[in-house]
């Protein structure tokens, strides 16, 4: 029944490695999401996609960046990953955008992957 | 400035009592959305309750319901009738629709509010 599936649980990676964070969902919704989870700070949002090949940056995009070639697919990147980047991260996705007043949209979430960086 | 503000990092609570997360937002929109989600230790993210701005009632699913006060822009959620199942990080979360009233369906989330319910 699982419906958004993170390829990692657990990574340990050295700093400057690139790192690649997978993300795959099975409810063809148009929406996916990377968040990062932090302690006393929340999820904060690193980017978005709302299309196939369509991105746009969060709130704390630096240090990062995504690739949406196929719908169910959406891959979070660490071109050179640094200590701060230590962190649970979130996959989450959505259906199509809603006009207000539409309903909740709900997010639906992954497991996470919880990155250390050596 | 912080959209979305939970000012209690910890709650405790007997098994039984009831409960309340305080969670306030920030927006100049007047069309928005409110979301809770629950986190057990697991770490997956649970979705627990939702209140739109027009939504002319509180929302309630359950043992879940919000107080929801839109002149003072808070929402918090109360937990009737805790079980020790309940020991979790709980997160408020706000989507907002911009001009044409479509959203990308971005939440954005405050700190999170640790509940421990004890037996």
């Amino acid at each position: 029944d699982v419906k958004v599936t993170q390829s990692s649980r657990y990574l340990v990676k050295r700093t400057g490695e690139k790192v690649f964070l997978e993300c795959v969902q099975d409810m063809d919704h148009e929406n996916m999401f990377w968040y990062r989870q932090d302690p006393g700070l929340g999820l904060r949002l690193i980017y978005f996609s709302y299309d196939v090949k369509m991105k746009e940056k969060g709130d704390i995009p630096e240090g990062y960046s995504v690739s949406r070639e196929k719908k169910e697919r959406f891959s979070l990147i660490l071109e050179s990953a640094s200590t701060n980047q230590t962190s649970m991260y979130l996959c989450a996705s959505s259906s199509a955008n809603r006009t207000a007043g539409s309903g909740a949209n709900v997010l639906t979430f992954g497991a996470g992957s919880r990155l250390t960086v050596l | 400035a912080q959209k979305i503000t939970q000012t209690q990092p910890g709650m405790f609570v007997q098994e039984k009592e009831a409960v309340t997360l305080d969670c306030t937002y920030d927006t100049s929109d007047q069309s928005y959305g409110l979301f809770w989600y629950k986190q057990p230790s697991s770490g997956e993210m649970i979705f627990l309750i939702y209140q739109g701005s027009y939504d002319e009632q509180n929302a309630t699913e359950g043992r879940y319901s919000l107080n929801f006060q839109k002149a003072r822009k808070s929402t918090n959620l109360v937990i009737s009738a805790s079980q020790l199942g309940d020991s979790a990080m709980y997160f408020c979360a706000m989507r907002e629709f911009y001009a044409g009233g479509t959203s990308y369906g971005k939440l954005t989330f405050g700190q999170g509010t640790i509940l421990t319910v004890h037996p």
